[in-house]
């Protein structure tokens, strides 16, 4: 069964980076079928898409978030991770990370098991 | 503010039916299948209808989806006390190349 599970910071300065890690454990990332989304919510709000990757390194960002976003695949960790610059308080959120199934477009694709989300604060 | 749009809330007695309606445009719905998640109070989202219809393994038949056009709807018939939570309809979107998602509708049960 598939597992996924965000680490990093809790705490984030305003105008550092944010950077996060999504380990997979039940499923190779390298050996594809799936596609690795970040998604964020804000406390008490709905949730944005951030991003998502391929085990080729292909990405597709948030065009709202695309000049300070980089998504990046580890096959060797079996990890995903996300660094967001330049943040500031409108950045404070529960980041997951997600796995879909099913290619972009078919009636199939779907997101089917996400981690438990971390809460990241931007404050000084 | 939200791509896709839902009611903030909706309401129903145990053993009652309610639905919760999504709503969206020609480069997300219009085109493509819609998603809902569950997502309870400090827990991740978690798919309950996929493809319009399908539900994942483990989803109570209770829930149901359909979709028309730009518009779907959750239906949640014979209410219980768990299925209080917040849920989110989701489509792919082709011109941002990503997951839009709704509000989100809290759903209480009175």
């Amino acid at each position: 069964q598939v597992q996924l599970q965000e680490s990093g910071p809790g705490l984030v300065k305003p105008s550092q980076t944010l950077s996060l890690t999504c380990t997979v454990s039940g499923v190779s990332i390298s050996s594809g079928g799936y596609y690795w989304h970040w998604i964020r919510q804000h406390t008490g709000k709905g949730l944005e898409w951030i991003g998502h990757i391929y085990h080729s390194g292909t990405t597709y960002y948030n065009p709202s978030l695309e000049n300070r976003l980089t998504i990046s695949v580890d096959t060797s960790k079996n990890q995903v991770s996300l660094r967001l610059s330049s943040v500031t308080a409108a950045d404070t959120a529960v980041y997951f990370c997600a796995r879909q199934r099913g290619y972009y477009g078919s009636g199939n694709a779907r997101l089917d098991s996400w981690g438990q989300g971390t809460l990241v604060t931007v404050s000084s | 503010q939200s791509v896709l749009t839902q009611p903030p809330s909706a309401s129903g007695t145990p053993g009652q039916r309610v639905s919760i309606s999504c709503s969206g445009g020609s480069s997300n719905m219009e085109i493509n299948t819609v998603n809902w998640y569950q997502q309870l109070p400090g827990t991740a989202p978690k798919l309950f209808i996929y493809n319009n219809i399908q539900r994942p393994s483990g989803v109570p038949d209770r829930f149901s989806g359909s979709k028309s056009g730009t518009s779907a709807s959750l239906a949640i018939s014979g209410l219980q006390s768990e299925d209080e939570a917040d849920y989110y309809c989701a489509a792919w979107d082709d011109s941002l190349s990503g997951w839009v998602f709704g509000g989100g509708t809290k759903l209480t049960v009175l």
